[in-house]
C-alpha cells in the first residue's frame, strides 16, 4: 500500500481479554514505532523496531504489553488481560531509518469496557 | 534524558493572522527537529523539519527557526486558514538515537 496501514481501526473489548493490533509499514522502511495516545494528550512512546529487532522495550507500560515484528515488515502489538486504562489510540509509524520522516497510520482506537 | 516542552497548549488566532508555537529542548546533542500536524481522527503528519546545521527553513506559509544556543525552536504559520486548525507537535532527537522526544502538543484554532 501507499501508506502505513493499521488494523483494526476500532476495537472494543471486555476487560481481561487479550487484543492484538496490527501494523503494516511502508514497504522498505526499516524503522517501526508504536505509540499510545490518550484522548487530547501527546504521544507516549512504546517500542521501536529496527528490522526485526527491538533495541528498546522500556516504553512498554507493563509486562501485559508485547510486540513483535517479522520479516522486517508487519508488526503486532499484543495487550494481554486488558484493563480500562489501556483504552487509547495506538499509533504505528515507519521510516526509512531513524531520524528521517516518520509516516503514521490512522491508528487503532481501543476501548476496554 | 532529553525533555521537550511546548507552548502554548492552546492557541486561538484570527483567520489571516500569524501563529507561533515554541518548543524548548534539554539535550544540547539534539540535532533533528520535526514538526507534525495531527487532524482529528488521523495520525500525525510531518509538515516541516530542521536539522541543527541550519537556523531557519521555510516552506510556503510555514517556517521553522532554530536557536541552538538557547535550545529552542519555533513553528511560524503566516496567513492562517481554517484548514490550519489542528494539533501541532514538535519533537527532537539525536542522530545516534532512534527515539524522537515529543512535545505535549498545541491545539491551534483558527477563528473565521
Amino acid at each position: 500500500g501507499a501508506g502505513v496501514s493499521q488494523s483494526p481501526s476500532n476495537k472494543v473489548t471486555e476487560k481481561g481479554k487479550d487484543v492484538e493490533l496490527r501494523c503494516d509499514p511502508i514497504s522498505g522502511h526499516t524503522a517501526l514505532y508504536w505509540y499510545r495516545q490518550s484522548l487530547g494528550q501527546g504521544l507516549e512512546f512504546l517500542i521501536y523496531f529496527q528490522g526485526n529487532s527491538a533495541p528498546d522495550k522500556s516504553g512498554l507500560p507493563s509486562d501485559r504489553f508485547s510486540a513483535e515484528r517479522t520479516g522486517g515488515s508487519v508488526s503486532t502489538l499484543t495487550i494481554q488481560r486488558t484493563q480500562q486504562e489501556d483504552s487509547a489510540v495506538y499509533l504505528c509509524a515507519s521510516s526509512w531509518d531513524m531520524n528521517t520522516e516518520a509516516f503514521f497510520g490512522q491508528g487503532t482506537r481501543l476501548t476496554v469496557v | 534524558g532529553e525533555n521537550v516542552e511546548q507552548h502554548p497548549s492552546t492557541l486561538s488566532v484570527q483567520e489571516g493572522d500569524s501563529a507561533v508555537i515554541k518548543c524548548t529542548y534539554s539535550d544540547s546533542a539534539s540535532n533533528y527537529f520535526p514538526w507534525y500536524k495531527q487532524e482529528l481522527g488521523k495520525g500525525p503528519q510531518l509538515i516541516i523539519d530542521i536539522r541543527s546545521n541550519v537556523g531557519e527553513k521555510k516552506d510556503q506559509r510555514i517556517a521553522v527557526t532554530l536557536n541552538k544556543t538557547a535550545k529552542h525552536f519555533s513553528l511560524h504559520i503566516t496567513e492562517t486558514q481554517p484548514e490550519d486548525s489542528a494539533v501541532y507537535f514538535c519533537a527532537a532527537s539525536i542522530s545516534s538515537n532512534y527515539q524522537l522526544i515529543w512535545g505535549a502538543g498545541t491545539k491551534l484554532i483558527i477563528k473565521p
